[in-house]
């Protein structure tokens, strides 16, 4: 059974580095083919893709945001993180991790990320 | 970046009714196309992967369809839990992207 929970501050000031933590089972993020990415949503609005890490360590990150983002995993223990710099209100979101193939087959649970002073 | 255009953007259908929703992309996507259906408060679900693969566990009367460009999830015979809101995804190239999405609601 596939599962991931994401895990984060819930809320930080403006200026701060975002770390969020996906834990996952069911599945190794050493396995060929395998994908684990970051995805977030604003309150009321639609999906936006963050960044993704594969089994063989490739990175890939949306261009919107890539100088502000780093991912970075942890196979033995079944994790992946992401790190934001330079948070503003703008990143305020539910923030999701989800499992890769050419599309996210299985999805967290969501962690709400609030970013204010 | 691929463009992903998802039309309508809010949709009302009658029980039983048969609901169709689109997505155009800017470029040749090969196929890379899957349908999600999320519900307030909820995660988005996966219902169809590779434009017509439906996912263990979803209803038959999902289905999806498409090729190149044009992509289009049917929904045959609409029931109340069918009520949410729905996005395609393209995961042909990256950047990954998705359609705005369309919110279903029961008449």
């Amino acid at each position: 059974q596939v599962t991931l929970k994401e895990s984060g501050p819930g809320i930080l000031q403006p200026s701060q580095t975002l770390s969020l933590t996906c834990s996952f089972s069911g599945f190794s993020l050493s396995t060929s083919g395998i994908c684990v990415s970051w995805i977030r949503q604003p309150s009321g609005k639609g999906l936006e893709w963050l960044a993704t890490i594969c089994w063989e360590d490739s990175k890939g990150y949306n261009p919107s945001l890539k100088n502000r983002l780093t991912i970075s995993k942890d196979t033995s223990n079944n994790q992946a993180f992401l790190k934001i710099t330079s948070v503003d209100t703008a990143d305020t979101a539910i923030y999701y991790c989800a499992r890769r193939l050419h599309y996210f087959d299985y999805w967290g649970q969501g962690v709400m990320v609030t970013v204010s002073s | 970046d691929i463009q992903m255009t998802q039309s309508p953007a809010s949709l009302s259908a009658s029980l039983g009714e048969t609901v169709s929703i689109e997505c155009l992309a800017s470029e040749d996507i090969y196929s890379y196309l899957a349908w999600y259906q999320q519900k307030p408060g909820k995660s988005p679900q996966l219902l169809i992967y590779a434009a017509n693969r439906l996912q263990d566990g979803v209803p038959s009367r999902f289905s999806g369809s498409g090729s190149g460009t044009q992509y289009s999830l049917k929904i045959s015979g609409m029931q109340p839990e069918d009520e949410g809101d729905y996005f395609c995804l393209q995961g042909s190239k990256f950047p990954d992207t998705f359609g705005a999405g369309t919110k279903l609601e029961l008449k």
